[in-house]
């Protein structure tokens, strides 16, 4: 079956600019996870939605970064005024709950 | 806090050479374990995982044993192959609080 996918795959913006990032995760899971993976890091958990719960946004580095998820699906992860430390891949995940996570195939960015 | 730290690469080793890499753990609960793999070019994937004391999971040749009273998750495998090279993360949940170690990148030499 389908798998989680992000868009775009890459995406190269000038800093200050605002980006968007989409996820789409797998049909029926519940769950839903955003991380940063920087160069040479572990992932960076950013953020959590669980069914119609508020989202654990605990990760979220600072008020630049917003996510959102509409209809308990696709969830789209925004980045206002990028700055060049937020060069980053963004990692989306989807699961049963607090089954095993799925990842999707990154959305990497650079903000020159 | 939930934290995990695990062994620091890179790590280079010929086939058919032994592998360990280290995990041990931090947590406020009781956590799932699990390792994950990154294969060059791909995302993310479920190598294995555990989910209490003692549990080891297996998987691709590779094992790791969940120890609580070392707070550890150790993964090893007998005999590596070339297409082994890879990333592997440890991790660890506690409820819906999942944390990942930094990496450790492995290249198998033929």
């Amino acid at each position: 079956g389908a798998g989680v996918s992000q868009s775009p795959s890459n995406k190269v913006t000038e800093k200050g600019k605002d980006v968007e990032l989409r996820c789409d995760p797998i049909s029926g899971h519940t769950a839903l996870y955003w991380y940063r993976q920087s160069l040479g890091q572990g992932l960076e958990f950013l953020i959590y939605f669980q069914g119609n719960s508020a989202p654990d946004k605990s990760g979220l580095p600072s008020d630049r970064f917003s996510a959102e998820r509409t209809g308990g699906s696709v969830s789209t992860l925004t980045i206002q005024r990028t700055q060049q430390e937020d060069s980053a891949v963004y990692l989306c995940a989807s699961s049963l709950s607090l089954d095993t996570q799925y990842f999707g195939p990154g959305t990497r960015l650079t903000v020159l | 806090g939930n934290s995990v730290t695990q062994m620091e690469g890179p790590v280079t080793l010929s086939e058919e050479a032994f592998l360990t890499i280290n995990c041990t753990y931090t947590a406020t609960g009781y956590p799932s374990l699990f390792w994950y793999v990154q294969y060059p070019g791909e995302g993310l994937q479920l190598l294995l995982k555990a989910t209490k004391a003692d549990d080891k999971g297996s998987n691709k040749g590779f094992e790791a044993t969940y120890r609580k009273e070392t707070t550890s998750f150790h993964l090893e495998k007998g005999s590596v192959q070339v297409s082994d090279s890879a990333v592997y993360f440890c991790a660890l949940r506690v409820h819906n609080d999942m944390r990942f170690g930094a990496g450790t990148r492995l290249t198998v030499k033929p």
